[in-house]
Formats: structure tokens, C-alpha cells, sequence
């Protein structure tokens, strides 16, 4: 297993356009999250699921925002009609809750992120 | 949810020890204190996490005082590669509801040789 998997790198599209990212969390890891990282700033939590199920939505997240999960494995997120403020790295990360039910932070893995620039 | 509060960057030369201190006064009982770091183009990775007095790995140590209102990371020793955004995040074990982790801006390190 190499970690957290995120396709593409790198993304450029046109304004107004759709794009649609990929996750692949690490295998026996059943939370999956997505942030969202514009320049010089900390990574903001968008959404997490915990299998196939999507417990919590941000208020960052809006409506051309759709994140799917539906085999409980990869996820995908989707930016519909594109702006030029949604232009930032989208950062997946996956973690696996201790038999309490909680997840240690050290069991949490990010990916290496998709850059989005729209243009 | 406690706020951190950590410089925005810092400057150090190689071989130097490097100590970055993080402000939570509003930290909470059951809060933990955690670490990241992140390069340029990759996601944050875990470097350290403690909840009182001292923690150390190979990588680094985390000092703690008794009030738990701040925290220090230390790097012993930097080399170039240490050059990266160091992230201090206060919340309880495994997150926040969810797990969902709160960044604050972080503290960019320039390791100069």
C-alpha cells in the first residue's frame, strides 16, 4: 500500500467548465476526508465519509460541489461550472478509527493533493 | 474549538536547533496537541502529538507546559530539507467530530545553509 492516492496532480480548465477529482484512501482505512488549501493558508475541511456514507458537509462546500464515495473505497469530488475562486489544492486524506471509535491523528494520511487552476 | 496562534514564519541556518512555540489559551481538558508539517505541492504529514509535559520521537520533541496553554516544537539540529509550513493543531484524540482536523495558517521554516 503506498499511502493516499490522488489523480490528477495537476488540473487546468476554463471557467465555467466541470472537473472531477479522484481518491483512493488507504485500503482498511474507513474515513475518508477532502480539504480544500488556497495559497498561504492551512487546509480547510470540506466534507468526510465514514464508508460509503457523507456525515458532514462544510458551508465552504457549495452547491456545484457533489463528493461521492459510493463503494465505500475511492471518492471522487466534482466542481461544477468552475470560478476562478475555486482555484486551490483539493487534499484528500483517509484515517482509521480505533476500536473506540476514534481516529488517532497519527493514523491520519493525506495525499499530495490536486492543484486546480481555473483559467 | 481552541485557536492556535504560532508565527507566521521563521528563519534558520543548518545545524542550528529550532524551536517553534504555538499559543492555545482556550485549550480544552480533553484537547491533544498535534504537529504537522508540509512541503511545497504534498499533503500535511504527522510529525509529533502530546498531551502534557514532554514528547519526543526521532524526529522531534514537543514541550508541554503545566497550564497547556502553549506548546514548543523543537527540531534538533535543522538541515535543508526541514525547510517546509509547520502546522500546530489543538483538538481532542482523532479530531474534531468526525475527525475532521482545524488548520491554522501554520509557520513557514526557511532553513538557509
Amino acid at each position: 500500500d503506498t499511502g493516499v492516492s490522488q489523480d490528477p496532480r495537476h488540473k487546468i480548465t476554463k471557467r465555467g467548465q466541470n472537473v472531477t477529482f479522484r481518491c483512493d484512501p488507504i485500503s482498511e482505512h474507513n474515513r475518508l476526508y477532502w480539504y480544500r488549501q488556497t495559497l498561504g493558508q492551512g487546509p480547510e475541511f470540506l466534507t468526510y465519509f465514514q464508508n460509503e456514507a457523507q456525515l458532514e458537509k462544510s458551508r465552504l462546500l457549495s452547491d456545484r460541489f457533489s463528493a461521492e464515495r459510493p463503494k465505500g473505497s475511492f471518492s471522487t469530488l466534482e466542481i461544477q461550472r468552475t470560478e476562478q475562486g475555486d482555484s486551490a489544492m483539493y487534499l484528500c486524506a483517509s484515517s482509521r478509527p480505533n476500536r473506540e471509535g476514534v481516529s488517532l491523528n497519527y493514523g491520519y494520511t493525506f495525499g499530495s493533493g490536486t492543484r486546480l487552476t481555473v483559467v | 474549538l481552541a485557536k492556535t496562534t504560532q508565527p507566521i514564519s521563521m528563519d534558520s541556518y543548518e545545524g542550528q536547533e529550532v524551536n517553534i512555540t504555538c499559543s492555545h489559551n482556550n485549550i480544552a481538558t480533553n484537547d491533544y496537541i498535534t504537529w504537522y508539517q508540509q512541503f511545497p505541492s504534498q499533503g500535511p504529514r504527522f510529525i509529533i502529538q502530546g498531551y502534557k509535559t514532554k514528547v519526543t520521537n526521532e524526529v522531534a520533541s514537543l514541550f508541554i507546559p503545566a497550564d497547556r496553554k502553549s506548546s514548543t516544537l523543537s527540531l534538533p539540529r535543522v538541515s535543508l530539507s526541514d525547510t517546509a509550513v509547520y502546522y500546530c493543531l489543538v483538538g481532542p484524540l482523532g479530531g474534531n467530530q468526525g475527525g475532521k482536523l482545524i488548520f491554522g495558517q501554520g509557520t513557514e521554516l526557511s532553513v538557509k545553509p
